[in-house]
């Protein structure tokens, strides 16, 4: 079993639509939890980041961490053709030495 | 401010050649963290390099190896070049090893025939 599991997608979705984008994960020892975004031939560029559980807002992007299940989302909302990417979960802890652990990415294309 | 510049943007090499390549941290970043991508697939954890020392290292063979200078820029060595080092190999910087606010470049293609 991998420590984080992601589904590849690709998610398929109209603009405007909400979408959402899940990550599992293994290990309950995890205490970071980041969402990045990587468009085609760039690097991943840091969307946001959670401690512990909790959401987390920022303008049309949500994050939520439900450690209990050990599940994290990210939620936008009225999507863009512009957020069409690949989204990267990423974690962290102790038990990873405090380095992140990726998720394969879930690639999202927002149709216009 | 110029953001994480990595060298070259593309690279073939032929299998068991040595291959360097380069990244220049954000200003103001003291730490850089070096990653492979597979095609498909999350970034995979090479090392870490602060205060121009290894500070931690992923599980990677000795053929990958690395340096940091005075001036934060690093560099990230891989001898005998196998095909399946063929990846996306990206570096990240950060002020201090906080690594979940690191900043990544754009990334080196690596091909290997």
């Amino acid at each position: 079993q991998k420590e984080v599991e992601q589904d590849p997608g690709p998610l398929s979705v109209p603009e405007g639509a909400i979408v959402s984008l899940n990550c599992t994960y293994s290990n309950s020892a995890f205490q970071y939890f980041m969402w990045y975004r990587q468009y085609s031939r760039k690097g991943p560029e840091l969307l946001m980041y959670t401690y512990s559980s909790g959401n987390k807002e920022d303008g049309r992007f949500t994050a939520q961490v439900d450690k209990s299940s050990k599940y994290i989302s990210l939620f936008i909302r009225d999507s863009q053709p512009s957020d069409s990417a690949t989204y990267l979960c990423a974690i962290e802890g102790v038990d990873s030495n405090y380095q992140l652990i990726w998720g394969a990415g879930t690639k999202l294309i927002i149709k216009p | 401010d110029a953001g994480v510049t990595q060298s070259p943007t593309h690279l073939i090499k032929t299998r068991g050649q040595q291959v360097t390549l380069r990244c220049s941290p954000k200003s103001g970043h003291d730490t850089v963290s070096w990653y492979q991508q597979a095609l498909g697939q999350g970034p995979q954890f090479i090392f870490q390099y602060y205060e121009e020392e290894e500070r931690q290292r992923g599980n990677f063979p000795d053929r990958f190896s690395g340096h940091q200078f005075p001036n934060y820029s690093s560099e990230l060595n891989v001898n005998a070049l196998l095909l399946g080092d063929s990846a996306l190999y990206l570096c990240a910087s950060s002020l201090g090893q906080a690594p979940y606010e690191q900043y990544f470049g754009p990334g080196t293609r690596l091909t290997v025939t």
